[in-house]
């Protein structure tokens, strides 16, 4: 059974740092593109980044480009964003999604930016 | 950027009876290999999305087979043949073809 299992939202201040982290299982990690989307509170998705199976090829939203980088530990079986410079327009629920078409999605963690 | 852009925002149903949820593109969605990456999500209150349909009109595993997709181009469609109560949510289209990866603003169907 695919999981993704997500990690590390929270409260930030303005200006700050984060780390959000997915753990996949039930399905062979390395040989997957993934995806984050996010969610602000009472809005629609929006595409976030996207990083190729092997991290050879990176996208991100032009709204985050600068400021969230997205990485993978294909040994760890673990996709990662971290996010700097961190904006209220930001706080949203972060979801991460397997694959180029987006077919499994974690159940998402909350980033609330405010001081 | 792609804009997608559905119809209607609101879609009150009542239980039993079909319902239809456009998706429009700003460009043309066939990709040089071409496929067309249309996809459809259902968001039910309080859960992730779950993905629906994929390059256009093909139905994800356990997905009731009264969810069809079809279209092509820049036009397409999601139809649910009878409304049930556990469709009650809000459905995107997302467009996978172009980058960035763009969703429609979301439609909010209801039972009425």
């Amino acid at each position: 059974e695919v999981q993704l299992v997500q990690s590390g939202g929270g409260l930030v201040q303005p200006g700050g740092s984060l780390r959000l982290s997915c753990a996949a299982s039930g399905f062979t990690f390395s040989d997957y593109s993934m995806n984050w989307v996010r969610q602000a509170p009472g809005k629609g998705l929006e595409w976030v980044s996207y990083i190729s199976s092997a991290s050879s090829t990176i996208y991100y939203a032009d709204s985050v480009k600068g400021r969230f980088t997205i990485s993978r530990d294909n040994a760890k079986n673990s996709l990662y964003l971290h996010m700097n410079s961190l904006r209220a327009e930001d706080t949203a629920v972060y979801y991460c999604a397997k694959g180029y078409e987006s077919d499994y999605w974690g159940q998402g963690t909350l980033v609330t930016v405010s001081s | 950027d792609v804009v997608m852009t559905q119809s209607p925002l609101s879609l009150p149903v009542a239980l039993g009876q079909p319902a239809s949820i456009s998706c429009r593109s700003s460009q043309s969605l066939v990709y040089s290999d071409g496929n067309t990456y249309l996809k459809w999500f259902q968001q039910r209150p309080g859960q992730s999305p779950r993905r629906l349909i994929y390059k256009v009109s093909n139905r994800d595993s356990g997905v009731p087979d009264r969810f069809s997709g079809s279209g092509s181009g820049t036009d397409f469609t999601l139809k649910i043949s009878r409304v049930e109560a556990e469709d009650v949510g809000v459905y995107y289209c997302m467009q996978g073809t172009h980058w960035p990866r763009t969703f429609g603003q979301g439609t909010k169907l209801e039972i009425k």
